[in-house]
C-alpha cells in the first residue's frame, strides 16, 4: 500500500530554472493538497484540488501552478525558480467527508 | 497575530513522563482539530483527529478541544524514546475541502 507518493525526494536547482514536482497518490482520493514547510516552521497551503480537473489557490500560491488531470496525480510546477521557493515541499490527500489528510514525505527543494 | 499559536519548544523530558502540548487559536471558525507527529526528513503522521469541543483517548494520547478558549491541548502518558518528534497541531473551518492551518510544531524529545 504506497499511499502518497512524491519524486523527487531532493532537488537542487539554480535561479530561474523550472520544474516539476510529482505527487501521486493510490488511495482514489478525491482531495489533495500542496504544502510548503520552511525551517522551523508549520505547514502552508500552496494549491489543493477538490477533485479532477479543478483546483483552487491555497495561503500561499504566488509562483507555483497546479493541474489535476487524474484523481491519482497532482504535480506541482514551479516555473522561475527564487530562493524564497527553498523548502520542503509536501502533497497530501484526502477522501470525502470528514477525513483527515495522509500526506507523504516530501520533496527537499534548494534553488541556488 | 498568527491564526494558529504553537511553542515551538523545544521540550525534553524524561521517559515515563506525562507531556503536555498545546495550541492557541485565533479563529472562531474552526471546528476540526488534528495533532499530527513528523519524524525528522518524514511527512506529518496524523495522531488525533477531534471535532468540536471535548476530549478524544487513543491508547496513551488523550486530545482536548475547548473552543470557547479557543485551546487545544495533546498528552502524552507513559512517554517513551520513540515519541521524540515534533508535533504540529492543525485546524480547519471545514471537514470537506478542510484547508489546514498549522501551528509552528513543538520539537518534543524523551530522554531514556
Amino acid at each position: 500500500n504506497a499511499g502518497v507518493t512524491q519524486t523527487p525526494k531532493f532537488r537542487i536547482l539554480k535561479i530561474g530554472q523550472s520544474m516539476t514536482l510529482q505527487c501521486t497518490q493510490d488511495m482514489n482520493h478525491n482531495y489533495m493538497y500542496w504544502y510548503r514547510q520552511d525551517p522551523g516552521m508549520g505547514l502552508k497551503l500552496i494549491y489543493y484540488s477538490v477533485g479532477a480537473g479543478i483546483t483552487d489557490k491555497g495561503e500561499v500560491p504566488n509562483g507555483y501552478n497546479v493541474s489535476r488531470s487524474t484523481t491519482e496525480d497532482f504535480p506541482l510546477r514551479l516555473e522561475l525558480a527564487a530562493p524564497s521557493q527553498t523548502s520542503v515541499y509536501f502533497c497530501a490527500s484526502k477522501n470525502q467527508g470528514n477525513q483527515p489528510q495522509h500526506f507523504g514525505d516530501g520533496t527537499r527543494l534548494s534553488i541556488l | 497575530q498568527k491564526e494558529v499559536e504553537q511553542d515551538p519548544g523545544p521540550l525534553s523530558v524524561p521517559e515515563g513522563a506525562i507531556v503536555s502540548l498545546n495550541c492557541t487559536y485565533s479563529n472562531s471558525a474552526f471546528q476540526y482539530f488534528m495533532w499530527y507527529r513528523q519524524y525528522s526528513r518524514k511527512g506529518p503522521e496524523l495522531l488525533m483527529y477531534t471535532y468540536s469541543s471535548g476530549n478524544k483517548e487513543d491508547g496513551r494520547f488523550t486530545a482536548q478541544v475547548d473552543k470557547s478558549s479557543k485551546y487545544i491541548s495533546l498528552f502524552i502518558r507513559d512517554s517513551q524514546p520513540s515519541d521524540s518528534a515534533t508535533y504540529l497541531c492543525a485546524m480547519s473551518a471545514e471537514g470537506g475541502a478542510q484547508k489546514l492551518v498549522f501551528g509552528q510544531g513543538t520539537r518534543l524529545t524523551i530522554n531514556p
